[in-house]
Protein backbone atom coordinates (compact mmCIF):
# COMPACT_ATOMS: atom_id res chain seq x y z
CA UNK A 1 0.00 0.00 0.00
CA UNK A 2 1.43 3.39 -0.65
CA UNK A 3 2.04 5.54 1.92
CA UNK A 4 1.42 8.99 2.56
CA UNK A 5 2.65 11.28 -0.32
CA UNK A 6 2.90 15.78 0.05
CA UNK A 7 3.50 17.95 -2.47
CA UNK A 8 5.38 19.91 -2.92
CA UNK A 9 8.45 18.32 -1.25
CA UNK A 10 10.21 21.88 -1.04
CA UNK A 11 8.51 25.63 -1.36
CA UNK A 12 9.97 29.62 -1.47
CA UNK A 13 8.04 32.39 -1.23
CA UNK A 14 8.44 35.48 -0.46
CA UNK A 15 6.43 37.57 2.71
CA UNK A 16 3.12 38.39 2.12
CA UNK A 17 2.38 35.69 -0.27
CA UNK A 18 -0.09 32.80 0.14
CA UNK A 19 1.04 29.29 -0.37
CA UNK A 20 -0.89 25.97 -0.46
CA UNK A 21 0.52 22.59 0.59
CA UNK A 22 -1.54 19.28 -0.62
CA UNK A 23 -1.54 15.46 1.25
CA UNK A 24 -3.26 12.26 -0.37
CA UNK A 25 -3.40 9.91 2.32
CA UNK A 26 -3.07 6.04 2.57
CA UNK A 27 -5.59 4.69 0.75
CA UNK A 28 -8.94 4.07 2.75
CA UNK A 29 -7.75 6.33 5.52
CA UNK A 30 -10.30 8.80 6.38
CA UNK A 31 -8.85 11.58 8.99
CA UNK A 32 -5.74 13.56 8.09
CA UNK A 33 -4.29 15.75 10.12
CA UNK A 34 -1.43 18.75 9.64
CA UNK A 35 1.48 19.87 12.28
CA UNK A 36 4.38 22.22 11.89
CA UNK A 37 8.08 21.33 12.79
CA UNK A 38 10.24 23.68 13.59
CA UNK A 39 13.58 24.25 15.49
CA UNK A 40 12.11 25.99 18.03
CA UNK A 41 8.72 24.75 19.08
CA UNK A 42 8.93 21.30 17.64
CA UNK A 43 6.22 19.36 16.07
CA UNK A 44 2.63 21.17 16.72
CA UNK A 45 -0.70 19.83 15.91
CA UNK A 46 -2.34 22.64 13.44
CA UNK A 47 -5.68 20.63 12.75
CA UNK A 48 -7.22 17.23 11.48
CA UNK A 49 -10.03 16.69 8.85
CA UNK A 50 -12.40 13.48 8.59
CA UNK A 51 -14.93 13.14 6.06
CA UNK A 52 -14.59 17.25 5.00
CA UNK A 53 -14.92 18.41 8.11
CA UNK A 54 -12.69 19.58 10.20
CA UNK A 55 -12.68 18.18 13.71
CA UNK A 56 -9.78 19.26 15.67
CA UNK A 57 -7.70 22.85 15.71
CA UNK A 58 -4.29 23.44 16.92
CA UNK A 59 -3.50 27.19 18.54
CA UNK A 60 -2.49 28.80 15.16
CA UNK A 61 -3.62 31.84 13.31
CA UNK A 62 -6.23 32.00 11.10
CA UNK A 63 -4.32 32.61 8.02
CA UNK A 64 -3.36 29.14 8.29
CA UNK A 65 -6.75 27.14 7.05
CA UNK A 66 -7.57 23.19 5.81
CA UNK A 67 -9.73 21.54 3.69
CA UNK A 68 -10.72 18.09 2.81
CA UNK A 69 -11.76 16.46 -0.86
CA UNK A 70 -14.41 13.81 -0.73
CA UNK A 71 -11.36 11.15 -1.77
CA UNK A 72 -10.09 12.11 1.45
CA UNK A 73 -7.17 14.55 -0.24
CA UNK A 74 -5.77 17.50 1.78
CA UNK A 75 -4.70 20.67 1.39
CA UNK A 76 -3.65 23.86 3.92
CA UNK A 77 -3.38 26.86 3.23
CA UNK A 78 -1.22 29.90 4.70
CA UNK A 79 -2.00 32.96 3.94
CA UNK A 80 0.06 36.52 4.16
CA UNK A 81 3.03 34.43 4.97
CA UNK A 82 5.66 35.95 7.56
CA UNK A 83 9.13 34.85 8.25
CA UNK A 84 8.16 32.65 11.35
CA UNK A 85 6.04 30.34 8.91
CA UNK A 86 9.71 28.74 7.65
CA UNK A 87 9.05 24.85 8.76
CA UNK A 88 8.55 21.31 7.94
CA UNK A 89 4.54 21.05 7.45
CA UNK A 90 3.63 17.02 7.97
CA UNK A 91 0.77 15.56 6.85
CA UNK A 92 -0.74 11.92 8.48
CA UNK A 93 -3.27 9.62 7.71
CA UNK A 94 -5.04 7.35 10.10
CA UNK A 95 -8.32 5.24 10.22
CA UNK A 96 -10.53 6.68 12.68
CA UNK A 97 -9.36 6.17 16.11
CA UNK A 98 -6.23 4.40 15.03
CA UNK A 99 -2.31 5.14 14.50
CA UNK A 100 -1.23 8.25 12.58
CA UNK A 101 1.07 7.59 9.37
CA UNK A 102 2.81 10.52 8.33
CA UNK A 103 4.61 11.68 4.92
CA UNK A 104 7.58 13.00 4.37
CA UNK A 105 6.74 16.77 4.89
CA UNK A 106 6.64 19.99 2.53
CA UNK A 107 9.70 21.71 3.78
CA UNK A 108 8.46 25.70 3.42
CA UNK A 109 11.21 28.48 3.46
CA UNK A 110 9.93 31.97 3.23
CA UNK A 111 12.04 35.11 2.50
CA UNK B 1 3.59 25.06 28.93
CA UNK B 2 5.35 21.57 27.47
CA UNK B 3 2.45 19.08 28.75
CA UNK B 4 5.15 16.50 27.04
CA UNK B 5 9.09 16.51 27.68
CA UNK B 6 11.59 14.63 26.50
CA UNK B 7 14.71 15.92 28.90
CA UNK B 8 17.56 14.43 27.13
CA UNK B 9 17.86 15.98 23.66
CA UNK B 10 20.97 13.35 22.99
CA UNK B 11 21.97 10.28 24.13
CA UNK B 12 24.77 8.12 22.69
CA UNK B 13 25.01 4.07 23.14
CA UNK B 14 27.39 1.22 21.76
CA UNK B 15 25.96 -0.94 19.32
CA UNK B 16 24.42 -4.03 20.90
CA UNK B 17 23.46 -2.40 24.38
CA UNK B 18 20.36 -1.30 25.82
CA UNK B 19 19.17 2.34 24.27
CA UNK B 20 16.73 4.08 26.90
CA UNK B 21 14.29 7.18 25.42
CA UNK B 22 12.60 8.52 28.48
CA UNK B 23 9.56 10.95 28.26
CA UNK B 24 7.43 12.31 31.17
CA UNK B 25 4.13 14.30 31.00
CA UNK B 26 2.29 16.85 32.69
CA UNK B 27 -1.60 16.17 31.66
CA UNK B 28 -2.91 13.13 33.75
CA UNK B 29 -5.79 13.33 30.79
CA UNK B 30 -3.58 11.95 28.44
CA UNK B 31 -4.71 8.37 27.67
CA UNK B 32 -2.47 7.27 24.63
CA UNK B 33 1.02 7.25 24.08
CA UNK B 34 3.01 6.72 20.82
CA UNK B 35 6.90 6.53 19.88
CA UNK B 36 8.03 7.68 16.70
CA UNK B 37 11.57 7.68 14.97
CA UNK B 38 12.24 10.33 12.35
CA UNK B 39 15.16 10.13 10.15
CA UNK B 40 16.16 14.43 8.66
CA UNK B 41 14.12 14.96 5.36
CA UNK B 42 11.68 12.36 6.20
CA UNK B 43 8.53 12.51 8.20
CA UNK B 44 8.33 10.66 11.57
CA UNK B 45 7.77 6.75 11.20
CA UNK B 46 5.37 4.94 14.15
CA UNK B 47 7.12 2.43 16.25
CA UNK B 48 5.42 1.24 19.27
CA UNK B 49 1.97 2.71 21.47
CA UNK B 50 0.60 2.02 24.55
CA UNK B 51 -2.99 2.80 26.05
CA UNK B 52 -3.20 4.50 29.27
CA UNK B 53 -4.61 0.93 31.16
CA UNK B 54 -1.28 -1.21 29.98
CA UNK B 55 1.85 -0.58 32.06
CA UNK B 56 4.09 -2.47 28.82
CA UNK B 57 3.90 -3.49 25.37
CA UNK B 58 6.73 -5.22 23.05
CA UNK B 59 7.20 -5.41 19.46
CA UNK B 60 10.35 -7.05 18.56
CA UNK B 61 13.42 -5.49 19.80
CA UNK B 62 11.00 -2.26 21.23
CA UNK B 63 9.66 -2.00 24.57
CA UNK B 64 7.76 1.01 25.90
CA UNK B 65 6.78 1.26 29.62
CA UNK B 66 4.57 3.22 31.01
CA UNK B 67 4.17 4.28 34.71
CA UNK B 68 1.10 6.89 35.54
CA UNK B 69 1.87 7.36 38.46
CA UNK B 70 4.92 9.39 37.84
CA UNK B 71 3.74 10.31 34.42
CA UNK B 72 6.56 9.07 33.09
CA UNK B 73 6.98 6.50 30.16
CA UNK B 74 10.04 4.92 28.42
CA UNK B 75 11.02 3.28 25.22
CA UNK B 76 14.21 0.22 25.38
CA UNK B 77 15.39 -0.70 22.24
CA UNK B 78 17.54 -3.94 22.76
CA UNK B 79 19.68 -4.87 21.39
CA UNK B 80 20.59 -1.75 19.43
CA UNK B 81 21.91 -1.44 15.87
CA UNK B 82 23.27 1.56 13.37
CA UNK B 83 20.05 1.82 11.97
CA UNK B 84 18.17 3.19 15.03
CA UNK B 85 20.31 6.00 14.89
CA UNK B 86 17.32 8.85 14.48
CA UNK B 87 15.74 11.39 16.63
CA UNK B 88 12.97 9.79 18.81
CA UNK B 89 9.52 11.49 19.76
CA UNK B 90 7.35 10.83 22.16
CA UNK B 91 3.79 11.92 21.83
CA UNK B 92 0.74 11.52 23.47
CA UNK B 93 -3.13 11.84 22.55
CA UNK B 94 -5.74 12.91 25.31
CA UNK B 95 -8.06 10.18 23.76
CA UNK B 96 -6.86 6.97 22.37
CA UNK B 97 -8.03 8.21 18.23
CA UNK B 98 -8.44 11.89 19.31
CA UNK B 99 -6.20 12.45 16.06
CA UNK B 100 -4.32 15.12 17.65
CA UNK B 101 -1.02 14.45 19.04
CA UNK B 102 1.31 16.60 21.40
CA UNK B 103 5.02 15.54 20.74
CA UNK B 104 7.96 15.91 23.01
CA UNK B 105 10.70 17.90 21.92
CA UNK B 106 12.69 14.81 20.47
CA UNK B 107 15.84 12.70 21.51
CA UNK B 108 18.35 12.25 19.01
CA UNK B 109 19.89 8.62 19.35
CA UNK B 110 23.24 7.43 17.90
CA UNK B 111 24.22 4.03 17.68
CA UNK B 112 28.05 3.92 17.91
CA UNK B 113 29.70 0.88 16.54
Amino acid sequence: KAGVTQTPRYLIKTRGQQVTLSCSPISGHRSVSWYQQTPGQGLQFLFEYFSETQRNKGNFPGRFSGRQFSNSRSEMNVSTLELGDSALYLCASSLQGYTQYFGPGTRLTVL
Amino acid sequence: DQQVKQNSPSLSVQEGRISILNCDYTNSMFDYFLWYKKYPAEGPTFLISISSIKDKNEDGRFTVFLNKSAKHLSLHIVPSQPGDSAVYFCAAEPIQGAQKLVFGQGTRLTINP
